[in-house]
């Protein structure tokens, strides 16, 4: 299957500053690219979709100010948490898919970022 | 919107089978999709289904009722290496939609 890469797995950070996450496709090209949240025993919530090229696609209910997405090439989006807050401590996790029949989605590792 | 609901929590024994059921209503439907998720890390693709019926891999079938809005994943000869959550995932379009997950416990 695709080979989906994400970094950090692990990132603490204190209340204020800005995380970074990397999502990275290793063995095909994604023109779309999927961040999920997820957190302590729950299911994973669809927070963006990123889009190569152009300006990603917010789910309702997420601020786009405060997770910043960019696809600036066809294998990397980045998902930066600005102004982190305690409440931000949660799993991110990205995804793709590189099957043009079913779409499956193939996921990163997940970081799990806390904010103290 | 999306609704998709799947049991809380299931428990089976070593050797058995068990089905966990989903439920969905969703505004489009483009596939029901099955993940495991081991804690801690990201989930993997078990099934998909687009069409009604049964689609069969190994110890694990998956079925689809587009009609009555359900699907279930089928687990046999359970190992306890099964134990792990279960996501049933709608797609419509080209984003995936996740129930809340089973969490399902597999005992000696």
């Amino acid at each position: 299957g695709a080979v989906v890469s994400q970094h950090p797995s692990w990132v603490i950070c204190k209340s204020g500053t800005s995380v970074k996450i990397e999502c990275r496709s290793l063995d095909f090209q994604a023109t779309t690219m999927f961040w999920y949240r997820q957190f302590p025993k729950q299911s994973l919530m669809l927070m963006a979709t990123s889009n190569e090229g152009s300006k990603a696609t917010y789910e309702q209910g997420v601020e786009k100010d405060k997770f910043l997405i960019n696809h600036a090439s066809l294998t990397l989006s980045t998902l930066t948490v600005t102004s982190a807050h305690p409440e931000d401590s949660s799993f991110y996790i990205c995804s793709a898919s590189d099957r043009v029949n079913t779409g499956e989605l193939f996921f990163g590792e997940g970081s799990r970022l806390t904010v103290l | 919107g999306q609704n998709i609901d799947q049991p809380t929590e299931m428990t089976a024994t070593e050797g058995a089978i068990v089905q966990i059921n989903c439920t969905y209503q969703t505004s489009g439907f483009n596939g029901l999709f099955w993940y495991q998720q081991h804690a801690g890390e990201a989930p993997t693709f078990l099934s998909y289904n687009v069409l009604d019926g049964l689609e069969e891999k190994g110890r694990f079938s998956s079925f689809l009722s587009r009609s009555k809005g359900y699907s279930y994943l089928l687990l046999k000869e359970l190992q306890m290496k099964d134990s792990a959550s279960y996501l049933c995932a709608v797609r419509n379009f080209n984003k995936f939609y996740f129930g809340s997950g089973t969490k399902l416990n597999v005992k000696p």
